[in-house]
């Protein structure tokens, strides 16, 4: 069966302070796997999307990257204005291309 | 101009009674979704449209009723609430299911059944 976890279920950091999110999958055979935020209220918006182990996408603070087993989501100097739930989701080419999505990362940076 | 627009955004109401939410998106997508967000934040796809087209209807009960009347709206129609029901519930449409590419996703519809 097709399931995404994500480690650690919260974070809380210093501002500056780097870290990493953890995305793990198990998928037959996957078509891309997605990075979003979500802030509280509102619904999840599109940060990156990786195809094949060894990718790598950067957006700001913010990279992510792809094995065959697992995504991480690096974060480096956080502020607070990064403080955010992370989603990671998979598409399998299998499941009429359904997106299944992790149960997500909260994220705090405190000041 | 928002992208992918639902309503209302928040809906309270009593077990037992019926009630409706709507989706539209201006983006020109084939694709639209229906997903469930609890309690945990789970994100767990109801169903998927294409074109008008049932194509995801993932094991929810038939209380709950899509209707795509053209493929800029998907609403959500739910027939004898219960207690389970209450969720946040979001729409979300893509260029196209098969080509991997990211959803857009409206800003919830918090629903809470009493």
């Amino acid at each position: 069966e097709d399931q995404v976890t994500q480690s650690p279920e919260a974070l809380r950091l210093q501002e500056g302070e780097s870290s990493s999110l953890n995305c793990s999958y198990t998928v037959s055979g996957l078509r891309g796997l997605f990075w979003y935020r979500q802030d509280p209220g509102k619904g999840p918006e599109f940060l990156f999307t990786l195809y094949s182990a060894g990718e790598e996408k950067e957006k700001e603070r913010l990279k992510a990257t792809l094995t065959k087993k697992e995504s991480f989501l690096h974060i480096t100097a956080p502020k607070p204005e990064d403080s955010a739930t992370y989603l990671c989701a998979v598409q399998a080419r299998t499941s009429y291309d359904k997106v299944i999505f992790g149960p997500g990362t909260s994220l705090s940076v405190i000041p | 101009d928002t992208a992918v627009s639902q309503t209302p955004k928040y809906l309270v109401t009593q077990m037992g009674n019926d009630k409706s939410i709507k989706c539209e998106q201006n983006l020109g997508h084939d694709t639209m979704y229906w997903y469930k967000q609890d309690s945990k934040k789970f994100l767990k796809i109801m169903f998927s449209y294409n074109n008008k087209e049932l194509i995801i209807n993932e094991t929810v009960p038939n209380r709950f009723s899509p209707k795509s009347p053209d493929k800029a709206h998907l609403n959500l129609h739910i027939n004898s609430l219960e207690l389970g029901d209450s969720a946040v519930y979001f729409c979300a449409s893509s260029t196209n299911r098969e080509r991997n590419e990211k959803l857009f996703f409206g800003s919830g519809t918090q629903l809470s059944v009493l």
